[in-house]
C-alpha cells in the first residue's frame, strides 16, 4: 500500500525554539496532504490542508503564523512549529491523499520543555 | 459540522472470537467511508473502505457493512488476534472533507 513517512519521529526542544516536521509520500505523488494533531486518547484534529504549490488552508482556531506549512513538491510537505511552547507538545500526524483515501504517516511526538 | 461517532468506546474480545465495531454518521450525502487502525504511538493505518453505492465489502479477515438507511457503518474482524488490539477509527468523506470518529479501543484477551 501507499507509504507516508515523517521525520523526525520524536523531538524534544526548549520553549521558544522552532521545530520542523517533514512529511513525505514515498511511492506516489500527493497533490493534497493533511496535518493533524492528536492528544492522548482522542481522535485526530485536523490542523490544515496542504496543497502543492499553493497556500495551506487552515482550520478555524489554528494559527497560521505559528504552524507554518509548506508543500513545495508533490512528495514533501513540512510543518514548522514556530516559537514552540509546552502547550504545543502533542502527537503530530500527516497524511497524503491518493484517489479518495488518506494514508497516514507514523506521527511525530513533540515535547516542548 | 458533521459528526461521526462510535457506539462503543471500548471493546474486549476473546482471542479467536469475532469482533464488531460500530460507527454512526450523520451526513447522508457522504459517499465514501474508511476504517483505520491505530496502534499506540503510531499513525492510523488504512484497513478497508467502502463507497456509498455498496453495502458490504470484504477484505482479509475484515468486513465492512454500510447501512445507509440508518447511517450506520460497522467493521467486523474475524478470528480476532492479539495483534488486532488497537484503536479503530471510522471516517466519512466527501471530496477533501474527512470526519473521523472518536475511536473504539479493542482489546484482545489471550
Amino acid at each position: 500500500g501507499a507509504v507516508v513517512s515523517q521525520h523526525p519521529s520524536r523531538v524534544i526542544c526548549k520553549s521558544g525554539t522552532s521545530v520542523k516536521i517533514e512529511c513525505r509520500s514515498l511511492d506516489f505523488q500527493a497533490t493534497t496532504m493533511f496535518w493533524y494533531r492528536q492528544f492522548p486518547k482522542q481522535s485526530l484534529m485536523l490542523m490544515a490542508t496542504s496543497n502543492e504549490g499553493s497556500k495551506a488552508t487552515y482550520e478555524q482556531g489554528v494559527e497560521k503564523d505559528k504552524f507554518l506549512i509548506n508543500h513545495a513538491s508533490l512528495t514533501l510537505s513540512t510543518l514548522t512549529v514556530t516559537s514552540a511552547h509546552p502547550e504545543d507538545s502533542s502527537f503530530y500526524i500527516c497524511s497524503a491523499k491518493i484517489a479518495d483515501t488518506q494514508y497516514f504517516g507514523p506521527g511525530t511526538r513533540l515535547t516542548v520543555l | 459540522g458533521e459528526s461521526v461517532g462510535l457506539h462503543l468506546p471500548t471493546l474486549s474480545v476473546q482471542e479467536g472470537d469475532n469482533s464488531i465495531i460500530n460507527c454512526a454518521y450523520s451526513n447522508s450525502a457522504s459517499d465514501y467511508f474508511i476504517w483505520y487502525k491505530q496502534e499506540s504511538g503510531k499513525g492510523p493505518q488504512f484497513i478497508i473502505d467502502i463507497r456509498s453505492n455498496m453495502d458490504k465489502r470484504q477484505g482479509q479477515r475484515v468486513t465492512v457493512l454500510l447501512n445507509k438507511t440508518v447511517k450506520h457503518l460497522s467493521l467486523q474482524i474475524a478470528a480476532t488476534q492479539p495483534g488486532d488490539s488497537a484503536v479503530y477509527f471510522c471516517a466519512e468523506a466527501t471530496g477533501n472533507q474527512f470526519y473521523f470518529g472518536t475511536g473504539t479501543s479493542l482489546t484482545v484477551i489471550p
